[in-house]
């Protein structure tokens, strides 16, 4: 199986911050690489695909880059709606893997 | 706008067998791949399987011998069967529809689900 290593697993930010989150693949897996969101008694909700692609109504704060084995996702300025939980996920092979989670809290 | 609806028991004993479905509305299960996943409480995201409009499937090696994923095509729907329960199988499950990229673009809303001794 792919093993994902994704960090920070927790992190503290203030409304208008750029964070950035990293997610590293044990093996390459091209640009197969997603980054969901998910808040506290919902579904993760997809933001980005195939490692840079943003999906239709996601505001354009976020952006996902890398391939290979090394990615991103960064949030330009941080708005009160985007505290959550960041998961990245490969789609390149199964069985899928998502990574552990990033918890974002307000500082 | 595509809709994913979960039904299925909230509750389940330990050493039987839990069956979910997802009904699909808006499209048609036809010619796409629909996964299903949990997370258990407080923890990550653990892909169980997918489902082809054809019919074939693909498991997650962890849970291989205990799932079986199948799909109605009249009704629009596919399922999730989980045997030999345990409580370590105690989780919220999502069923999913994948997007070109292999991305889960589309949720149900979760079934939060219990194995009790």
């Amino acid at each position: 199986d792919i093993q994902m290593t994704q960090s920070p697993s927790s992190l503290s930010a203030s409304v208008g911050d750029r964070v950035t989150i990293t997610c590293r693949t044990s093996q390459s897996i091209s640009k197969f690489l997603d980054w969901y969101h998910q808040k506290p008694g919902k579904a993760p909700n997809l933001l980005i695909s195939a490692a840079s692609n943003l999906q239709s109504g996601v505001p354009s704060r976020f952006s996902g880059g890398g391939s290979g084995t090394d990615f991103t996702l960064t949030i330009s300025s941080l708005q009160p709606e985007d505290f959550a939980t960041y998961y990245c996920q490969q789609s390149f092979t199964t069985p899928y893997i998502f990574g552990q989670g990033t918890k974002l809290e307000i500082k | 706008q595509v809709q994913l609806q979960q039904s299925g028991p909230g509750l389940v004993k330990s050493s039987e067998t839990l069956s979910l479905a997802c009904t699909v509305s808006g499209a048609s299960i036809s010619g796409y791949y629909w996964s299903w996943i949990r997370q258990p409480p407080g923890k990550g995201l653990e892909w169980i399987g997918y489902i082809y409009s054809s019919g074939s499937t693909d498991y997650n090696p962890s849970l291989k011998s205990r799932v079986t994923i199948s799909e109605d095509t009249p009704k629009n729907q596919f399922s999730l069967e989980l045997s030999s329960l345990t409580a370590a199988d105690t989780a919220v499950y999502y069923c999913a529809r994948h997007n070109s990229a292999g991305a889960f673009e589309i949720w149900g809303q979760g079934t939060m689900v219990t194995v009790s001794s």
